[in-house]
């Protein structure tokens, strides 16, 4: 079964850009989605189709996905900020979620 | 303004059933598909299938089959997700999320919209 792999555990700092990965085979060739989750809520949609941002979702987010490995991007980076981010891609018509980055914002 | 709200937290013994569910509202109903995806304490999310009220359709992982099933109620914007035979691994919150289809293959594209979830939890 398809398998995406991200880092457990990110930190920034505050005001600088974080950056966390996505790692698939062929990824290039999907549609990446990624998620938010801060402590005790549920997850929410911050980048859809490899780059694009939801109203309400700050320009500091941004995506990118080539080859093997798609990047989320958070510039500016806030206290706000921290939290678990998952990439999601459907393969075979499963949903498939990473494992999910802890974003840590110093 | 977009809401799924869910159904409160539940406890079940390991080999019994739950449903839980998805009510929405605040967008046409039959526009857009509802998932189920589920997150056991400290792990990550797992999707656990799909429906759509307009194709009349059903879709979930083979894992999940003959366990699992999805069922709505169109006359009250509902969703509903019954697991059966609950195991301790079972337990979990429970999130439905709302997702906008493909116009090629009617499947669901990505998740744009949450319920809170609902804990379930399994212990005897």
């Amino acid at each position: 079964s398809y398998e995406l792999t991200q880092p457990i555990s990110v930190s920034v700092a505050l005001g600088q850009t974080a950056s966390i990965s996505c790692g698939g085979k062929r990824l290039g060739t999907k549609n990446v989605h990624w998620y938010q989750q801060t402590p005790g809520q549920a997850p929410r949609l911050v980048i859809y189709r490899d780059f694009h941002r939801p109203s309400g979702i700050p320009e500091r987010f941004s995506g990118s996905n080539s080859r093997d490995t798609a990047t989320l991007n958070i510039s500016r980076a806030e206290a706000g900020d921290d939290g678990d981010y998952y990439c999601q891609v459907w393969d075979t018509n499963t949903g498939i979620f990473g494992g999910g980055t802890k974003l840590t914002v110093l | 303004q977009v809401q799924l709200v869910q159904s409160g937290p539940e406890v079940r013994e390991p080999g019994a059933s739950v449903k839980v569910s998805c009510t929405a509202s605040g967008y046409t109903f039959s526009n857009f598909v509802i998932n189920w995806v589920r997150q056991a304490p400290g792990h990550g999310l797992e999707w656990m299938g799909w429906i759509s009220t307009s194709q009349d359709t059903v879709d979930s992982p083979q894992r999940f089959q003959g366990r699992v099933t999805i069922t709505a109620d169109t006359s009250t914007n509902t969703v509903h997700l019954e697991v059966r035979n609950l195991r301790s691994d079972d337990t979990a919150i429970y999130y439905c999320a709302r997702a906008p289809t493909s116009t090629i293959s009617g499947r669901p594209i990505y998740f744009d919209f949450w319920g809170r979830g609902t804990l379930v939890t399994v212990s005897s």
